[in-house]
């Protein structure tokens, strides 16, 4: 149990246009997810806090505005780098937060590579 | 500011061997400790986890040790194989692992046939 997806698992796209990424819980619900932005060979760097049916958390200086992050359902949680450019290439990994609270844990997704040319 | 600090950067041992595997805190507010296992191009995946109202944890092959006075915890991997080599994250939050994760900077282990 506690599956978490992400998809897709890597993306290639011009400089300007934008890119969603879905992650989903699939086996349980998730009223807290959570986006990270790993570099290569570095840490995880918590970029917001995604509650369903409210606003993002964005952690300071992230901007808000480049990464919207959708929380539509407690199964998935979207995040849209809009006007994407060659320095947003990174690894974006999700996690998720069973809402039942037998599990007090975050279950990470895969992640997905994004490669903006 | 990097709130949790680890050390080494990297890792090399024999097969066999027990790598260990440091991290330190400031925040005194920390009270959940886990460890990540990440494979290349994988996400994080939860290892072993400690509260601070026990100085050791074991499971299988996998040992924390936690030294609340000098806020320090670490990763001890006895017996290690090959299967071991990764990038182990060490981690700190308040309350509990559902909430905002502080990693520190990642060791990349090499296990050596």
């Amino acid at each position: 149990g506690a599956v978490v997806s992400q998809h897709p698992s890597r993306v290639i796209c011009k400089s300007g246009t934008s890119v969603k990424i879905e992650c989903r819980s699939l086996d349980f619900q998730a009223t807290t997810m959570f986006w990270y932005r790993q570099f290569p060979k570095k840490s995880l760097m918590l970029m917001a806090t995604s509650n369903e049916g409210s606003k993002a958390t964005y952690e300071q200086g992230v901007e808000k505005d480049k990464f919207l992050i959708n929380h539509a359902s407690l199964t998935l949680s979207t995040l849209t780098v809009t006007s994407a450019h060659p320095e947003d290439s990174s690894f974006y990994i999700c996690s998720a937060n069973p809402t039942s609270g037998r599990f007090h844990e975050q279950f990470f997704g895969p992640g997905t590579r994004l490669t903006v040319l | 500011q990097q709130q949790v600090k680890q050390s080494p950067q990297s890792l090399i041992v024999q097969k066999g061997g027990i790598p260990i595997i440091n991290c330190a805190y400031e925040n005194t507010a920390f009270d959940y400790f886990p460890w990540y296992q990440q494979f290349p191009g994988k996400g994080p995946a939860l290892l072993i986890a400690i509260r601070p109202d026990v100085s050791e944890k074991k499971e299988g092959r996998f040992t924390i040790s936690f030294n609340k006075s000098a806020k320090q915890f670490s990763l001890h991997i006895m017996d290690s194989q090959p299967g071991d080599s990764a990038t182990y994250f060490c981690a700190a939050s308040i309350g509990t692992g559902a909430n905002n994760l502080f990693f520190g900077t990642g060791t990349r282990l090499t296990v050596i046939p």
